[in-house]
Formats: structure tokens, C-alpha cells, sequence
């Protein structure tokens, strides 16, 4: 079974720039989460999705950031304009039905280097 | 202070050594999770747990629900089991807390 894809997996960019990052999840996998994790501290939820529908985004930036899981399969999350402070990694998670007691499946993630 | 607090922060041990991280949280939860972290970022989820105690090869989970605590024990530890491990909560409202993690160096 191929895991949660992520791309791309580094990204330098200088502030006021745009970026967007992309997540492929596990088949069939209906929940997708996208998690912000800065250097040192433990990963923060930024949004998860059910299907094409959002659950939960309470944590996420929408001054700047955006997400969307169209078709929902895969998923784009978007930030514009960047910040120093959103240097971090970007990791993506699926899981099969969003049930409390799932396993969350994670992607390498994404290093994000704002200059 | 964070929901999820994790101890000790950075451990190093010889190989072959009990190793136990220990996990306090001040929420109310329906799961915790512990997730293991290896340089490059990748994450894997290890263990889900809602009460008792699981087992998987030399890895062990504990939960004491009225206690809000949660141990994860690795039996002869090897240098392969060096990374990050870091404890998870899942509140009944869907929210989730994420600890800082613990840096496990093991030495051959």
C-alpha cells in the first residue's frame, strides 16, 4: 500500500512570496489533515478535511493561508503572502474515516524555508 | 502552559537499555497517540490508545486515564530506535495537543 505523498519536499522562499504544497493520501483514506510543525515544538493542526468538507480549520492563518481538498482525494494548502515565522514543516496525514480511535498515516512533510 | 506536556525532553541511553517517556496531559481526552518522528521529518504513528496498555515488539504503551498519563516503554533499546517521540491527545471535541516531544539518542 503506497503511504501519504507529499510535494514538494523542501522549499526556499524569501517573505511576501507565495508557496503551495500538495499531499496525496493513502486510497480510499477520507479524512486528510494538515499539520504546521516549527523547530522544536510538536506538530500543530492547521485544518482537516472529511471527504471535500472541512471539519476543523480553528488553528489555521486564513489571513494568509488557504487549503483545499477539491475532489477529495488529494490537497493543496496555499500560503500568501509568507512570513519568516511560517518557516517550518508542513506534514500531511490521512486517515481512513476520521473517527476518533483512527491511526493517522503521515507524509515525509515539507521543509519550508522563508528568507 | 501546554495541554500535553512530555518528560524527559532529551534522553540518551546504551544500547540495550529500559527506556520509558513519560506523557501528562490536562485535557479530557478520547485517545492518545504516540507517533514517532526520524530525522527528515518522516512521521509514524505507533500506538492509539483509549485505555490499559498495548504492546508491539519491544515498544509498550501505557495509559492511566484518571491519572492523565501516559508511559511509552522501549525493551532493549536499539540505536535503530533513535528519534523523536512524540505523545498526542485527541479531545471528544476533535481538537488535538500535541506534546514537544522527546529527542532518544541510543548509544551502541
Amino acid at each position: 500500500e503506497a503511504g501519504v505523498a507529499q510535494s514538494p519536499r523542501y522549499k526556499i522562499i524569501e517573505k511576501r512570496q507565495s508557496v503551495a504544497f500538495w499531499c496525496n493520501p493513502i486510497s480510499g483514506h477520507a479524512t486528510l489533515y494538515w499539520y504546521q510543525q516549527i523547530l522544536g515544538q510538536g506538530p500543530k493542526l492547521l485544518i482537516q478535511f472529511q471527504n471535500n468538507g472541512v471539519v476543523d480549520d480553528s488553528q489555521l492563518p486564513k489571513d494568509r493561508f488557504s487549503a483545499e481538498r477539491l475532489k477529495g482525494v488529494d490537497s493543496t494548502l496555499k500560503i500568501q503572502p509568507a512570513k519568516l515565522e511560517d518557516s517550518a514543516v508542513y506534514l500531511c496525514a490521512s486517515s481512513p474515516s476520521g473517527q476518533i480511535t483512527d491511526t493517522q498515516y503521515f507524509g515525509p512533510g515539507t521543509r519550508l524555508t522563508v528568507l | 502552559k501546554n495541554e500535553v506536556e512530555q518528560s524527559p525532553q532529551n534522553l540518551t541511553a546504551q544500547e540495550g537499555e529500559f527506556i520509558t517517556i513519560n506523557c501528562s496531559y490536562s485535557v479530557g481526552i478520547s485517545a492518545l497517540h504516540w507517533l514517532q518522528q526520524h530525522p527528515g521529518g518522516g512521521i509514524v504513528s505507533l500506538f492509539m490508545l483509549s485505555s490499559g496498555k498495548k504492546k508491539h515488539g519491544r515498544l509498550i504503551a501505557t495509559i492511566n486515564i484518571q491519572e492523565k498519563h501516559s508511559s511509552l516503554h522501549i525493551t532493549a533499546s536499539h540505536p535503530r530506535d533513535s528519534a523523536v517521540y512524540i505523545c498526542a491527545v485527541r479531545s471528544p471535541g476533535n481538537q488535538f495537543y500535541f506534546g514537544t516531544g522527546t529527542s532518544l539518542t541510543v548509544i551502541p
